[in-house]
């Protein structure tokens, strides 16, 4: 079956200082993986979009710069967030997809900023 | 762009009776709808999704009804469980695009 893991399930960092996240596909093809952001108010704010071999699309008030991802291959995702402050808390979701099936989300990595 | 609204923020229900969760949308063009449950500190788990050429699909105690007029879709959970007990959250995507908008989530809560 289609599975979809995020690594770490859980991270606590201090307050400027950076982590990376992972999401990887198993059982398909991802050739596209959504980033979204679940805040402690459960609402879910799309962060990015990738596609392989195509440029990665931010959504508006995210930024490269604040979370840049990487995409290399059919199975594989990482994001990173740069400088993280208390707003960036939250849960983090890698929505995995391949062509117009349905989207397999990964379990999350909750991150908790000190 | 879509906005998604989910209409009951929560909803508690006796087990054995029936549960509606209701979303609409503001975009003609969203032609996908998925709904995901979550349970307490777990990630969004598939429920159901239906598309824009039919108006009714059910899946054992679910359907999905979709009124693409009134831009309203809407969960109906029969026969619920105490383990149907979740977070539950609507979405819409447009045809070509698979950006999922989600809504703000239902708390379902049945009681045994």
């Amino acid at each position: 079956g289609a599975l979809v893991y995020q690594y770490p399930r859980r991270t606590i960092c201090k307050s400027g200082t950076s982590m990376r996240m992972e999401c990887q596909a198993v059982g398909f093809q991802a050739t596209s993986v959504a980033w979204y952001r679940q805040s402690p108010q459960k609402t879910f704010e799309l962060i990015a979009l990738s596609t392989v071999n195509s440029a990665i699309k931010y959504e508006q008030n995210f930024t490269q710069e604040k979370f840049p991802i990487s995409h290399p291959n059919l199975s594989f995702s990482s994001m990173t967030v740069l400088n993280a402050y208390l707003e960036d808390r939250g849960l983090y979701l890698c929505g995995a997809r391949e062509g117009r099936d349905e989207q397999y989300f990964g379990p999350g990595t909750r991150l908790t900023v000190l | 762009g879509e906005k998604v609204e989910q209409h009951e923020s929560t909803l508690s229900v006796r087990e054995g009776d029936s549960a509606v969760i209701n979303c609409t949308y503001t975009d003609t063009a969203s032609s996908y709808f998925p709904w995901y449950k979550q349970e307490a500190g777990k990630s969004l788990h598939f429920v159901i999704d239906i598309r824009s050429n039919v108006d009714r699909k059910q899946s054992q105690r679910l359907t999905v009804l979709l009124d693409k007029k009134a831009k309203r879709f809407s969960l109906h959970i029969t026969a619920t469980q105490p383990e149907d007990s979740a977070i539950y959250f609507c979405a819409a995507s447009a045809s070509g695009s698979w950006q999922l908008i989600f809504g703000s989530g239902t708390q379902l809560t049945v009681m045994p």
